[in-house]
This record gives C-alpha cells, structure tokens and sequence, in this order.
C-alpha cells in the first residue's frame, strides 16, 4: 500500500528566497508522484507530476521536483519565492490511476515581504 | 475548456436539513470523485464514478451521505439529513480516460452546518 509524508506543515520563507517543500512516499511498485497546489478558496491544481521519465520535473510556476527512489523522496523546491506562492502543496502518490491517489497532509507556504 | 463546474460555492443550512451538492465533470473526462476536506481529516476521498458507475463508495461517512451519477456530466452528493460535523469542503474532481492519476478539481463547495 502506498503512502505519503510532508515534513512541517508550515513553512514560512522570505520573498527571493528558496522554497523547499519535502514529501517522503511509501510504494511497492513504481510510484507516479504529484505535486498539487491549493490557493485560497480555490480547488487543487496539479503543478507537476513524475511518471517514470525524467527524474527532474519542471512544474508550472517556476517549481520543479527531482524523484529520488533511493532516499523515497520527492521534494519540491523553487529557487526565489514570490508572494504569489503563498498557498498549500500537497505531495500525492499513485501505484496506478487517479481512483488509487493518496494525498499528503499538506504544507502551508507563507512568504514573508 | 471549461473547468470541473460545482455548485453551489457556499451552503449555509440547518442540522436536519437536506443538502444537495452537484457537480458538472470536464467534458470527456470518464472518471469522476467527490473528496472532502477539513482542517481535522485534510482531503478524504468520499467515492469515485468510472463511466457513472460507482466504483469505490467506502470512504462514504455513513448512510446519510449518498452520490449519483444519472449522466456523463453531471453528479450529485447528498446529505440527509445534515449535522453540524458534516461542515467542511467538498471537491469534486475529473480524470482523463489515459488515467494517469491527474485530477482537475473544482473550486469546492463550503458546506456549513448549524
């Protein structure tokens, strides 16, 4: 069975600094792994995704994510925050289909002026 | 395209109350869930469609909570009849068929119980 952890649900950083938001996953089989974003008020929104090609993943936004199966990590990072990045990310892993998505418990990202 | 539509965004009711939760999946899409989230429990998943058939109905709280899916493009969740810990968010969400494990989600439905 699969699962995920996001380390600290909070994370503050100041505005041009790095972001680094981490996500460990737990799969038996070859994980597709995501990252979601949720802006206030306002559904999820997929910001990249790791499907067993490139282990470096360049998401919308600026973010990317490198799937590193010898650590089961997927972390996301952004080399300068903008305050337009101050929202939850959620980590999610999948064996196989979108009815078999487990999510993480999310990061709440605030980006100080 | 137009995005995963729900309806209403905000529902103010009453314990005892019937509320009803409808949802219009991006056009194509052959999958459709309903997930709710707090602050308590983050994002659970309540039930999933494949084709409008209910596949997975086990995340269901329990009998007062009940989804349909009579077309492609459109779903509904119910709840009869509402208690105050029902208050929370539900998304309801699409895949593509290819079924990669993408969601697209609609912006929510914030349910509140008195």
């Amino acid at each position: 069975a699969q699962s995920v952890t996001q380390l600290g649900s909070h994370v503050s950083v100041s505005e041009g600094a790095l972001v680094l938001l981490r996500c460990n996953y737990s799969s038996s089989v070859p994980p597709y792994l995501f990252w979601y974003v949720q802006y206030p008020n306002q559904g999820l929104q997929l910001l990249l995704k790791y499907t067993s090609a490139a282990t470096l993943v360049k998401g919308i936004n600026g973010f990317e994510a490198e799937f590193k199966k010898s650590e089961t990590s997927f972390h996301l990072t952004k080399p300068s925050a903008h305050m337009s990045d101050a929202a939850e990310y959620f980590c999610a892993v999948s064996e196989g289909g979108a009815n078999n998505l487990f999510f993480g418990t999310g990061t709440r990202l605030t980006v100080i002026p | 395209d137009a995005g995963v539509i729900q309806s209403p965004r905000h529902e103010v009711t009453e314990m005892g109350q019937e509320v009803t939760l409808r949802c219009k999946p991006i056009s194509g899409h052959n999958s459709l869930f309903w997930y709710r989230q707090t602050m308590m429990r983050g994002l659970e998943l309540l039930i999933y469609f494949n084709n409008n058939v209910p596949i997975d109905d086990s995340g269901m709280p329990e009998d007062r909570f009940s989804a349909k899916m009579p077309n492609a493009s459109f779903s509904t969740l119910k709840i009869q009849p509402s208690e105050p810990r029902d208050s929370a968010v539900y998304f309801c969400a699409s895949s593509l068929p290819q079924d990669t494990g993408e969601l697209f989600f609609g912006e929510g439905s914030r349910l509140t119980v008195l």
